[in-house]
């Protein structure tokens, strides 16, 4: 069964803290991970990782693909209270176009 | 570019009644969209796969005849919940993919659905 891990379920930080955030998985036919920043209402796209982009960066946030480890990081640096959210990883297993989602981590930064 | 909608965005019923939530990719065909809910403070849990033009593929212990899904068009898949008991009471979330077997998934911001 594709099963997609995410840890630590939650993590309580003050501004400016740099944050790691783990996902590790283990699916039939490994396509793409992808990850997402969830507030208060529906999931907003942040990174997708494949074979042949394994790192990402966006400002503050970057990630990296670890093929060999099965697993994928988050990195926030410098954050603020706006980071806070729950941040989902999921993966696409192949042979359909499901995603596979772990249970997200509950960031909150506090001031 | 990418945007995905959902109507109603909270919604309030009676058991027994029935509810329809729609969900549409404004600026795109979406060939596939995907229907989530979500239990508070829990991860997205997948419904159902709809495919335009052809009947859903539904989870498993997802009852079909329960919620019914329709996707009419290449922007539009609705989602009913029939006979709803407060059980049903979840958050409500579509996605959608831009292009036919992409990567990544587009959400709608999601519908509160509340049975009393």
């Amino acid at each position: 069964e594709d099963k997609v891990v995410q840890s630590p379920l939650s993590l309580v930080v003050h501004e400016g803290d740099t944050v790691t955030l783990n996902c590790s998985y283990e699916v039939t036919n490994f396509r793409s991970l992808l990850w997402y920043k969830q507030e208060k209402k529906a999931p907003t796209f942040l990174f997708m990782l494949t074979s042949s982009g394994i790192e990402k960066k966006s400002g503050r946030l970057s990630s990296i693909l670890d093929k060999k480890e099965l697993s994928s990081i988050l990195n926030i640096t410098a954050t603020q209270t706006g980071d806070s959210a729950i941040y989902l990883c999921a993966v696409d297993p192949g042979g359909s176009e499901k995603l596979v989602f772990g249970k997200g981590t509950k960031l909150t930064v506090n001031p | 570019g990418a945007v995905v909608s959902q109507h109603p965005s909270w919604v309030i019923c009676k058991s027994g009644t029935s509810v329809k939530i729609e969900c549409r990719s404004l600026d795109f065909q979406a060939t596939t969209m995907f229907w989530y809910r979500q239990f508070p403070k829990q991860s997205l849990m997948l419904m159902a796969t709809s495919n335009e033009g052809s009947k859903a593929t539904y989870e498993q212990g997802v009852e079909k005849d329960k919620f019914l899904i329709n996707h009419a068009s290449l922007t539009l898949s609705t989602l009913t919940v029939t006979s709803a008991h407060p059980e049903d009471s979840s958050f409500y979330i579509c996605s959608a993919n831009r292009v036919a077997g992409a990567y990544e998934q587009y959400f709608g911001p999601g519908t509160r659905l509340t049975v009393t």
